[in-house]
């Protein structure tokens, strides 16, 4: 199983452009999340699903958009980028119904806004 | 709100020597606790994982971690600590809810080994 696959891995944004983050997991897990972590404050929620077509926001959500239109994917859209998206975006995944109570993390998207 | 404390920024230990790293969780009802790892541009890989049952745990790489209501701790510890654990640490807290295991991290420990 590839987990979590997140892409791309790097991208350096211009200010006011927009882009989507994709990561897709193989694991058929109802639960995803995108976090962002910036150095030294740990990782915050952007936003998360509970299945398909249900989203919700997480602490910091300004800026972004989701959709899940399939369980596998779950992207994450960012309309007009800002130096302040400077950051690691971290997709995860877990299931408590089939015993992942943990959530599994892709490799991360390392975006740079200049 | 649930919360995590990771008191100790960074931490250096010389290889060999043992290791306690600190976690303090804050939330109402019984947390469920988690370890995780992060080697430098790289993902975060679970550790160890605490839910119920007995409070001492253990887990991957020969990490354990003990749970203790009394203190809301959940500190993390090995016995002699290798080069290759060089990495940044982080401590979460979650809760099941109707949102899954929504995950309230720590800001992390990073550790430094010297050889």
């Amino acid at each position: 199983n590839a987990g979590v696959t997140q892409t791309p891995k790097f991208r350096i944004l211009k200010i006011g452009q927009s882009m989507t983050l994709q990561c897709t997991q193989d694991m058929n897990h109802n639960y995803m999340y995108w976090y962002r972590q910036d150095p030294g404050m740990g990782l915050k929620l952007i936003y998360y699903s509970v299945g398909a077509g249900i989203t919700d926001k997480g602490e910091v959500p300004n800026g972004y958009n989701v959709s899940r239109s399939t369980t596998e994917d779950f992207p994450l859209r960012l309309e007009l980028a800002a130096p302040s998206q400077t950051s690691v975006y971290f997709c995860a995944s877990s299931d408590p119904g089939q015993g992942d109570t943990e959530a599994f993390f892709g490799q991360g998207t390392r975006l740079t806004v200049v | 709100a649930q919360s995590v404390t990771q008191p100790d920024i960074h931490i250096t230990v010389s290889e060999g020597a043992s290791l306690e790293l600190r976690c303090n969780y804050s939330y109402g009802a019984t947390p469920y606790l988690f370890w995780y790892v992060q080697s430098p541009g790289q993902g975060l890989q679970l550790l160890l994982k605490y839910f119920s049952g007995d409070t001492l745990v253990q887990g991957i790489k020969g990490f354990e971690a003990e749970f203790k209501r009394s203190q809301s701790s959940f500190n993390l510890r090995k016995p002699s600590v290798h080069w290759s654990d060089a990495a940044e640490y982080f401590c979460a807290v979650g809760a099941l809810t109707g949102g899954g295991n929504k995950l309230t991290f720590g800001t992390g420990t990073q550790l430094k080994v010297e050889l």
